[in-house]
């Protein structure tokens, strides 16, 4: 079954930490996504990509980073800069013609210790 | 910038009631509206999408329905259950990488 895998489902992270999320599909899509979800709070863009080796800054990249140097991965590294990171992290997918919606993993819950 | 809101934030219903949950949007030019389904600490499961050029989708005892014109998603429930009790998110998509959410809301079906 095509789907979308995030791993670990969850993540424990000290104070000044570098720690980085997995996110894998094989839908063979060209876009990939990484949001945040925070209690109350609508899903956040941090990062996208619609192809290989480029992406871009969503509404708050700030304390993140990420690769795609392979069109299956994109991982996100949440950096010591992110001042607030516990959050429930999303990964998404989709096709990069906007008429197929996107598709999304199961999550990783960050929890700074 | 497009702004989605759904109301209400929690809704509580009998087992077997149907039901409908409402999502509205701010700017009409939008390329699909999509409706998600998330349980606690889940990821989220497409449920329906509906593309611009439609009025509305099913699946199931599910019905979406999408009025570009007034900015408004209705999902509708029928014969509902206590397995669909979740939070429901829409989401508004603008571009290729614009998609808007809506807070969600969270739906509980009493046995």
């Amino acid at each position: 079954d095509g789907g979308i895998t995030q791993s670990p489902k969850y993540l424990f992270r000290k104070e000044g930490q570098n720690v980085t999320l997995s996110c894998e599909q094989n839908l063979n899509h060209d876009a990939m996504y990484w949001y945040r979800q925070d209690p109350g709070q609508g899903l956040r863009l941090i990062y996208y990509s619609q192809i290989v080796n480029d992406f871009q800054k969503g509404d708050i990249a700030e304390g993140y980073s990420v690769s795609r140097e392979k069109k299956e991965s994109f991982p996100l590294t949440v950096t010591s800069a992110q001042k607030n990171p516990t959050a429930f992290y999303l990964c998404a997918s989709s096709w990069t013609v906007a008429n197929y919606g996107y598709t999304f993993g199961s999550g990783t819950r960050l929890t700074v210790v | 910038k497009q702004e989605v809101t759904q109301i209400p934030a929690a809704l509580s219903v009998p087992e077997g009631e149907n039901l409908v949950l409402n999502c509205s949007f701010t700017d009409s030019a939008i390329y699909n509206l999509q409706w998600f389904r998330q349980d606690p600490g889940k990821g989220l499961t497409s449920l329906l999408l509906i593309q611009s050029s439609q009025r509305e989708q099913t699946s199931g005892r599910l019905n979406a329905s999408l009025d570009k014109s007034s900015g408004r998603s209705t999902l509708y429930i029928a014969a509902s259950q206590p397995g669909d009790s979740a939070t429901y998110l829409c989401a508004a998509q603008t571009g290729a990488n614009n998609l808007f959410f809506g807070t969600g809301t969270r739906l509980t079906v009493i046995p």
